[in-house]
């Protein structure tokens, strides 16, 4: 069983485009994260959600908005994609009682290609 | 500069070397975490440690809180281990979110 999920694996779009990015957990974690992953292999995190309620927004441009219907889901939706969106989109999950020292399981990865 | 650095950038070994790789971070952290990512993508957790040393098999990781430094230790290196090598650093307020540092990329020749 894949404990954290993303859909899809691949995106390939036009800019000016809207899309989203699904994440899943199956393992009852609390806490959810998405982080953006560029050229350089650089990660940074974008935003923590816990339990549905939005806690950390690295200024990330408006065009981003995550939601997160249930504790389990944190979608990621994107407005009028542009180039520099180009990028691959790892969504993570974690058990926040445990923070700092939690451990982060990490999905496959969206890979986000902005002809 | 990054709150987290890594060192080297790249690393090439052959087959059977013992491997390090540096992380020093200029941040309080609670906790410091090496990750995983393989030419396929994913990102696996190989340890987290806010003290002392931890192993798992080959792998080895150690952390010197006073001199805000850790290290990696791959010992007896096989070509299965060629990925890129991130170390990541948790603390305070933050609900876990990770700062990462930029990555060692290490291929193994056989």
């Amino acid at each position: 069983d894949t404990a954290v999920s993303q859909t899809p694996k691949y995106l390939v779009t036009q800019m000016g485009n809207d899309k989203s990015i699904k994440c899943e957990q199956n393992l009852g974690h609390d806490t959810m994260y998405w982080y953006k992953q560029d050229s350089k292999k650089f990660l940074k995190i974008m935003f923590s959600y816990n339990n549905k309620e939005l806690i950390i927004n690295e200024t990330v441009p408006n065009r981003f908005s995550p939601k997160s219907p249930d504790k389990a889901h944190l979608n990621l939706h994107i407005n009028s994609l542009e180039l520099g969106d180009s990028a691959v989109y790892f969504c993570a999950s974690s058990q926040v009682e445990t923070a700092p020292y939690n451990e982060q399981f990490f999905g496959p990865g969206t890979r986000l290609t902005v002809l | 500069k990054n709150e987290v650095e890594q060192s080297p950038q790249n690393l090439t070994a052959q087959e059977g070397e013992f491997i390090t790789i540096n992380c020093s971070y200029s941040v309080g952290i609670s906790a410091l975490h090496w990750l995983q990512q393989h030419p396929g993508g994913g990102i696996v957790s190989l340890f987290m440690l806010s003290s002392g040393k931890k192993k798992h098999g080959r792998l080895i990781a150690t952390i010197n809180i006073q001199e805000k430094h850790s290290s990696l230790h791959i010992t007896a290196s096989h070509p299965r281990d060629s990925a890129v090598y991130i170390c990541a650093v948790s603390g305070g307020t933050s609900y876990g979110k990770l700062t990462f540092g930029q990555g060692t990329i290490l291929t193994v020749h056989p």
